[in-house]
């Protein structure tokens, strides 16, 4: 079945540590995200690439970074400069270039900072 | 700037009853799309409908209908009959950028949280 897997579903962190977020998708999708959801906030836009090898910052890309060095996977790290990772990590695909295209969402990772 | 608000934070309604949920949207691009999401409970978001910014046809899907207004700039969400499994929380998004060479990307609002009792 075509679709986007992340994992893990729930990360604890330890203070100071680095996280690796996985996001795969198999839709054959250019374009993928990455998008951060925390109460009553929505969803709020880390990173995007829209191909493969370059991608840009969305709105709150401090202290996160990405790779798209395939074009089926777009890992996000939480570095220890992010002051406040918890929340829910949410990765989406769609097709690039083209407006009004909708957007295939993982079913997410939420992330606790012990 | 590009905004989104939906005002209602949290509505409880009881199983088919009507319910409305609000979106107003704010650009300055006079091309742009508009989409309702549903979040239920799993986690992942579910596309519903989107609508361009040049198409201002009410659509009904079952029950399901959505009234878009660009006078008062907004695109607001009515389920019909309501049911348990509506339960879940909907976001309105609006795409800006489009045609951009890093475009397409989504700006959501807060969310509503409906809660459909039986």
């Amino acid at each position: 079945d075509g679709g986007i897997t992340q994992s893990p579903k729930y990360l604890f962190r330890k203070e100071g540590q680095n996280v690796t977020l996985s996001c795969e998708q198999n839709l054959n999708h250019d374009a993928m995200y990455w998008y951060r959801q925390d109460p009553g906030q929505g969803l709020r836009l880390i990173y995007y690439s829209q191909i493969v090898n370059d991608f840009q910052k969305g709105d709150i890309a401090e202290g996160y970074s990405v790779s798209r060095e395939k074009k089926e996977s777009f890992p996000l790290t939480v570095t220890s400069a992010q002051k406040n990772p918890t929340a829910f990590y949410l990765c989406a695909s769609s097709f690039a270039w083209t407006g009004g295209t909708e957007a295939f969402f993982g079913q997410g990772t939420r992330l606790t900072v012990v | 700037a590009q905004k989104v608000t939906q005002a209602q934070t949290e509505i409880s309604v009881v199983e088919k009853e009507d319910v409305t949920l609000d979106c107003v949207y704010e650009t300055r691009d006079t091309t742009y799309y508009l989409f309702w999401y549903k979040q239920p409970p799993s986690g992942e978001l579910v596309f519903l409908i989107r609508r361009n910014s040049f198409d201002e046809q009410n659509e009904i899907s079952g029950r399901y209908s959505w009234n878009f207004q660009k006078s008062t700039s907004s695109f607001n969400f009515t389920i019909t009959a309501s049911q348990v499994v509506d339960s879940a929380v909907y976001f309105c998004a609006l795409e800006v950028g489009v045609h951009m060479e890093y475009g397409n990307k989504l700006v959501f609002g807060a969310g509503t949280i409906l809660r459909v009792k039986s």
